[in-house]
């Protein structure tokens, strides 16, 4: 069971948007529309962002937003602000009952 | 409100056994499914396993299987995570989460603070 791949890092500047991909297989991102995000702080607990690849919990900012693509989920955040600085993973459940996480991507707000 | 405090940070020798633990409170303990997750020092997030407190159904991730044990006590309401022989390599911080509830929810809604474990000789 391998980890899904999402890119290293992604960088924005102020107001503008980015996009973070995650690919995984036919058997966890490809097979169930039930990929979620979540997002991590510094020394923090990771939170909740997206769930069943589009869903906000609430309480999270309407500037983040998912969608998928066969294999590929995607997470975009709009409007880029200073306090989205942070790692992003995403996670998929799996034909085998199981979870699996993304690598993790390095957010830099420039 | 729904809370879940794990237990603090510990050091241990190699071939040393540990439990740390993950007290929840605000919600019903066997209705939820509990799960955890390793973040070695300044790697990504992984998933090890999963318990249903209510009936014990437990499930690991094959990178896991064999290497922890997952157990829950609901006449405390909390969740476990153990090693009987604990390695250098088993150094990380580790974070319990609750699954959202029912049989059609697949992610994570409530974390707990997580629990640094190093292992060092």
């Amino acid at each position: 069971q391998s980890a899904l791949t999402q890119p290293a890092s992604v960088s924005g500047s102020p107001g503008q948007s980015i996009t973070i991909s995650c690919t995984g297989t036919s058997s966890d991102v490809g097979y169930y529309n039930y990929d979620s995000w979540y997002q991590q702080h510094p020394g923090k607990a990771p939170k909740l962002i997206i769930y069943d690849v589009s869903r906000r919990p609430s309480g999270v900012s309407n500037r983040f937003s998912g969608s998928k693509s066969g294999n590929t989920a995607s997470l975009t955040i709009s409007g880029l602000q200073a306090e989205d600085e942070a790692d992003y993973y995403c996670n998929s459940y799996t034909t085998s009952r199981t979870w699996v996480f993304g690598g993790g991507t390095k957010l830099t707000v420039l | 409100e729904v809370q879940l405090v794990q237990s603090g940070a510990e050091v241990r020798k190699p071939g040393e056994s540990l439990k740390i633990s993950c007290k929840t409170s605000g919600y019903s303990f066997t209705g939820y499914w509990i799960g955890w997750v390793r973040q070695m020092p300044g790697k990504g997030l992984e998933w090890m396993g999963i318990i249903y407190p209510g009936d014990s159904d437990t499930r690991y991730s094959p990178s896991f299987q064999g290497q922890v044990t997952i157990s829950a006590d609901k006449s405390t309401s909390t969740a476990y995570l153990q090693w009987s022989s604990l390695k250098a390599s088993d150094t990380a911080m580790y974070y319990c989460a609750r699954r959202g509830f029912g049989a059609r929810t697949f992610f994570f809604d409530f974390w707990g603070q997580g629990t640094l474990v190093t292992v060092s000789s």
